[in-house]
């Protein structure tokens, strides 16, 4: 699976959107790009994933380069709640599979 | 609730015991996922099962242990426990063995190594 950069850190207002970043650049074609996030302690939690195309669903947005070097996982209007640190992977799809997280952005929200 | 049970939530008990760890999947998936997260490691994945049968292995210690039964419930064995265990362990599952639309993920159970 192709290594994942993300900032250590973020700070965003509540109700402004939340824009996370992160590098994949040597990110194969058939390796997904999924987003997690962990909110203090708890289970991690699926945002969002996405091949090619960018995604979106109930949750947040997930924008992929054409190059497929780099996405952007977008929380339209984030709370207080969203605060978690986020986990961008990159997975070769294989029924013999795992997730392998990293360090993650850990995203704080604030008033 | 994600609907990924793990029992129990907090455990505590000292150098050298064994403990079981009990997961029971989301209605429906067949694949169970275990992982260790403690402070300075971070969320590591130990071992995949896929319907009763051992799919993929990440860096498990040879005192660890696990199995899925044939109601897909999941346990993790830890023996011979040492301080350096305590960690939040977490189940995950998926329908499938290829999980394309991601892992649900327990809560967590609590190890304390005393």
């Amino acid at each position: 699976d192709a290594k994942t950069t993300q900032p250590t850190s973020m700070d965003c207002a509540e109700g402004r959107a939340a824009n996370l970043p992160c590098n994949h650049s040597t990110i194969s074609g058939n390796e997904y790009v999924y987003w997690y996030r962990q909110i203090h302690s708890q289970g991690p939690q699926y945002i969002i994933h996405g091949l090619k195309n960018n995604e979106t669903n109930e949750m947040a947005s997930l924008i992929i380069t054409e190059d497929r070097k780099s996405s952007t996982l977008i929380l339209p209007h984030a709370t207080l709640r969203d605060t978690a640190v986020y986990y961008c992977i990159a997975r070769l799809y294989s029924t013999a599979s795992k997730l392998t997280f990293g360090t993650g952005t850990r995203l704080q929200v604030t008033l | 609730d994600s609907g990924v049970t793990q029992t129990p939530k907090h455990l505590i008990t000292a150098t050298g015991q064994r403990v079981t760890l009990r997961c029971s999947p989301r209605s429906g998936d067949l694949s169970v996922y275990w992982y260790q997260q403690s402070l300075d490691q971070g969320l590591q994945f130990l071992i995949q099962y896929y319907n009763g049968e051992e799919r993929a292995k990440g860096n498990i210690l040879e005192r660890f242990s696990a199995q899925q039964f044939p109601d897909l419930h999941s346990e993790l064995n830890l023996s011979s426990l040492e301080l350096g265990d305590s960690a939040l362990y977490f189940c995950a599952s998926s329908v499938d063995a290829g999980a394309v639309d991601g892992y649900t993920f327990g809560s967590g159970t609590r190890l304390t190594v005393v």
